[in-house]
């Protein structure tokens, strides 16, 4: 089945340390790609949709400079939090849809936990 | 914003039982789909129905769409205590292209 590949798993950071986290899409290509973040006990809150080969379309209240989506091929998309502080601390998770295959669900990696001390 | 709300918010049962989450939306979507998270982890897709469907079934899962009023169910029948979980819906709408989930239930089987 379509395998989504999240990494790293798990982050721990000084505060001003800019984290980047990979998405890769290993067995399908995926021009669009989401990236959610989900505090405990929470629902997913989709921050941004990354598109490849194009900018990221960010939702409301997500702050661009702050969470850089860069998408450069069909199959990896990574998330660059800058200059994180305690309050980044959360759950990012990304998702991917196959490109080549209609009415189809999104494929989630496993998510990257940070922590920013 | 969300735009699933899901009720209960929490769910205990005895293993055996069967268990129902219902899921409610705001806008026309073009399918709703159901995905299980346990503890600390990714996703896993479970079920997607489309808006043009009314109920499907897999294995021990059932999940109903009712678009007039908005809503949705999954039913988990004879549930095991692996099933423990949270349990979220989400809606597609090609519009915005957008995936939106719901609130989630936490399902708690005890063994």
């Amino acid at each position: 089945g379509a395998v989504v590949s999240q990494h790293p798993s798990w982050v721990i950071c000084k505060s001003g340390t800019s984290v980047k986290i990979e998405c890769r899409s290993l067995d399908f290509q995926a021009t669009t790609m989401f990236w959610y973040r989900q505090f405990p006990k929470q629902s997913l809150m989709l921050m941004a949709t990354s598109n490849e080969g194009s900018k990221a379309t960010y939702e409301q209240g997500v702050e661009k400079d702050k969470f850089l989506i860069n998408h450069a091929s069909l199959t990896l998309s990574t998330l660059t939090v800058t200059s994180a502080h305690p309050e980044d601390s959360s759950f990012y998770i990304c998702s991917a849809r196959d490109i080549g295959v209609s009415g189809q669900p999104q494929h989630f990696g496993d998510g990257t936990r940070l922590s920013i001390l | 914003s969300q735009q699933g709300e899901e009720d209960p918010q929490a769910l205990s049962i005895q293993e055996g039982e069967n268990a129902t989450m219902n899921c409610s939306y705001k806008t026309s979507i073009n399918n709703l789909q159901w995905y299980r998270q346990n503890s600390g982890r990714g996703l896993v897709h479970l079920i997607l129905i489309r808006s043009n469907e009314r109920e499907k079934h897999s294995g021990r899962l059932r999940v109903t769409l009712d678009t007039s009023k908005k809503s949705s169910s999954l039913l988990i029948t004879a549930s095991r205590a692996a099933d423990t979980a949270s349990y979220f819906c989400a809606t597609f709408t090609s519009g915005t292209y957008k995936y939106i989930f719901g609130t989630g239930t936490r399902l708690k089987v005890l063994a």
